[in-house]
């Protein structure tokens, strides 16, 4: 089955770190690039971060450069968001998303989508 | 950034009526331009890419047209299990950038 499972979310204090995973089956994981997208409650979907089908490149949104990193690890199928310094803003539902068809370029959009995993940050 | 306005927030149809969402951007973005279905509690679902081309699996009640600023997902018929929030998604350059969403009720 074709699908993508978050996990690693939850209450976190302001100033603490959390890293979340996501596990891709039923597709070559290691030959397409992965997305990390958010949605703050009540508000809109906000793209987080992609890294390439072999994690050479990485790209971020503007207010998480230097405090978040994607990554992956390809022989466990297996994407991850480290967030250090969480603040109050980065509180939202965590998605990883499946960059389109093309295998081993990045097509910037997205094809499959997880269920997300919820980050709540709160003192 | 490149800015993406969606119109309307919100829009309420009856079944069988013909919805129109539009999305415009704030230069030109070629046909660059994505179309997603978000329902409470689910994943989002991927409709159109490349501005009008139909995603596998998709019901082909589902259109997108346009080039350049301007674009449009049209709903030929409504369904009730088309209620959800629409988002248009430029990926002409980063930092990709959704529209702010629409969402379409049931009258």
């Amino acid at each position: 089955q074709v699908q993508l499972v978050e996990s690693g979310g939850g209450v976190v204090q302001p100033g603490r770190s959390l890293r979340l995973s996501c596990v891709a089956s039923g597709f070559t994981f290691s030959r397409y690039g992965m997305h990390w997208v958010r949605q703050a409650p009540g508000k809109g979907l906000e793209w987080v971060a992609i890294i390439s089908y072999d994690g050479s490149k990485k790209y971020y949104v503007d207010s998480v450069t230097g405090r978040f990193t994607i990554s992956r690890d390809n022989s466990k199928n297996t994407l991850y968001l480290q967030i250090n310094s969480l603040r109050g803003e980065d509180t939202a539902v965590y998605y990883c998303a499946k960059d389109g068809p093309q295998q081993l370029k990045l097509s910037w959009y997205f094809d499959l989508w997880g269920r997300g995993t919820l980050v709540t940050v709160s003192s | 950034d490149i800015q993406m306005t969606q119109s309307p927030s919100s829009l309420s149809a009856s079944v069988g009526a013909r919805v129109t969402i539009t999305c415009r951007s704030s230069q030109t973005i070629k046909n660059y331009l994505n179309w997603y279905q978000k329902k409470p509690g689910a994943a989002p679902k991927l409709l159109i890419y490349g501005a009008s081309s139909l995603q596998s699996g998709v019901s082909s009640r589902f259109a997108g047209s346009g080039s350049g600023t301007d674009f449009t997902l049209t709903i030929s018929s409504l369904h009730s299990e088309d209620l959800a929030t629409y988002y248009c998604q430029q990926s002409y350059d980063i930092p990709l950038t959704f529209g702010g969403g629409t969402r379409v009720e049931m009258k």
